[in-house]
């Protein structure tokens, strides 16, 4: 059973407006929160993260909202720019014994068109 | 030169035939991972090893096998490959006490 989840498979959006990316989780124990982004034929490279401890977490034009009480968080991407365009992981950890070891949702493809 | 350096970057191998997939860091990290990526399936967590001596099973690691060889260095065997193992393989690194993993560029494999 999927304990990260992005439901949205693919995600379209005009540049200079905002991208919002949504994931959810199920695992009341994970305490911390990443975000990663994938270029075709690239390894995946981290973005942003996000500590449960706050609810918000802002680097440039990405910010990320954690909702603990939903257990939901979102990237949003502001002004969205063509070279945004990428696949998006969202990625929890519960820190069992200090490993550190994220579970990642199945990603969102994020187009932005000129 | 990369940071995380994963070869062969593309593979085509017959099913029954072993293969192997090489790491190599220069991040001087303890940690090292490999994860597979199917499309519409994510990230999903082969084996892992903070260090040298150690050795950790993923969620899927049925039909592979490891080996540290040093710090800098994580292979991945695929002992009798099948068309299943057809997928995208990351290795990655991390420090220990953080979360931010850096990840190699990828071998495609492909089992025929």
């Amino acid at each position: 059973d999927q304990q990260v989840k992005q439901n949205s498979p693919s995600l379209s959006v005009q540049e200079g407006r905002i991208s919002i990316l949504n994931c959810d989780y199920t695992n009341s124990m994970f305490d911390y929160f990443l975000w990663y982004k994938k270029y075709p034929a690239e390894g995946p490279t981290f973005l942003i993260s996000i500590s449960s401890i706050k609810d918000k977490n802002e680097d440039g034009r990405f910010t990320v909202f954690l909702n603990k009480s939903a257990k939901h968080l979102s990237l949003h991407i502001v002004p969205s720019q063509p070279g945004d365009s990428a696949v998006y992981f969202c990625a929890a950890s519960d820190f069992p014994g200090g490993s550190y070891i994220p579970t990642f949702g199945r990603g969102t493809s994020l187009i932005v068109h000129p | 030169d990369a940071d995380v350096t994963q070869t062969p970057r593309n593979r085509i191998t017959k099913t029954g035939k072993r293969i192997m997939l090489e790491c190599s860091q220069t991040k001087g990290h303890d940690r090292m991972y490999w994860y597979r990526q199917d499309p519409g399936l994510g990230l999903r967590l082969i084996y892992y090893s903070f260090d040298v001596k150690d050795i950790n099973k993923g969620e899927i690691s049925d039909g592979y096998s490891v080996s540290r060889q040093a710090q800098a260095k994580f292979s991945l065997s695929l002992e009798s490959a099948i068309p299943n193992q057809t997928a995208l393989y990351f290795c990655a690194t991390s420090d220990a006490g953080t979360f931010s993993y850096t990840f190699g560029s990828g071998t495609r494999l492909t089992v025929v």
